[in-house]
């Protein structure tokens, strides 16, 4: 299993601002996913971020408003930049790897964000 | 894109009773279908999964059913107990568990 640690928990920000979240697991992966959850809703995929190129962003996402760092096998940024109110959600990293059964994705615990 | 639907919104039981929750995809590509569970303030766990090789499977309270012709794939939870008690979504994916598309989630109550 892989075990994803997730910095911070939870923030509070005014709007304007950016905000960086950090994503440490506790193995090499090739892949690491970053998703969004808005309050109450599903969760829906942003990029995915591969080491040593540029991520790759799903429709309705861009890299200027959310750009994401890889610089190894074990660690990425998110940052959710001038941030307005509708950005408020919980960001998800998600990596794969073998669990119990067999591949699977595994989740960080999220990152709460309120933009006020 | 995929477009996943699942149903019902919410789910209420008594404790003992069988739980289950449909979910229709789009794309007749997307050839594996997770189940996650999702507790307040938690990341989702994957509690089952199903390829589009296999038309059902199991693991002790929970089985996993899908219909390729028509696009469709059910979680069955048996003997529900109030710990099963969370948020539950399904997803499909072209075979890359990381990037899968998530239905809208089911929140399932067991009463004691």
């Amino acid at each position: 299993s892989a075990v994803i640690s997730q910095k911070p928990s939870r923030d509070i920000c005014q709007r304007g601002t950016s905000l960086t979240i950090q994503c440490q697991v506790d193995s090499q992966v090739t892949m690491m996913f970053w998703y969004r959850q808005q309050p109450g809703q599903s969760l829906t995929l942003i990029a995915t971020a591969n080491q040593g190129s540029e991520a790759t962003y799903e429709s309705g996402f861009v890299i200027d408003k959310f750009p994401i760092s890889r610089p190894n096998l074990t660690f990425s940024t998110l940052t959710v930049s001038n941030m307005s109110p509708e950005d408020s959600s919980i960001y998800l990293c998600s990596v794969v790897g073998q669990g119990r059964m067999n591949t699977e994705a595994f989740f960080g615990q999220g990152t709460r964000l309120t933009v006020v | 894109g995929e477009n996943v639907e699942q149903h019902p919104s919410t789910l209420s039981v008594q404790e003992g009773d069988s739980a289950v929750i449909k979910c229709t995809y789009s794309d007749s590509a997307s050839n594996y279908f997770p189940w996650y569970k999702q507790e307040l303030g938690k990341g989702p766990q994957l509690i089952i999964d199903i390829r589009s090789n296999v038309g059902e499977k199991k693991d002790q309270r929970i089985a996993v059913t899908l219909n390729k012709t028509a696009k469709h794939f059910s979680l069955h939870i048996t003997e529900t107990q109030p710990e099963d008690s969370a948020v539950y979504f399904c997803a499909a994916s072209r075979g890359n568990a990381g990037k899968s598309t998530f239905g809208d989630g089911t929140t399932l109550t067991v009463k004691p």
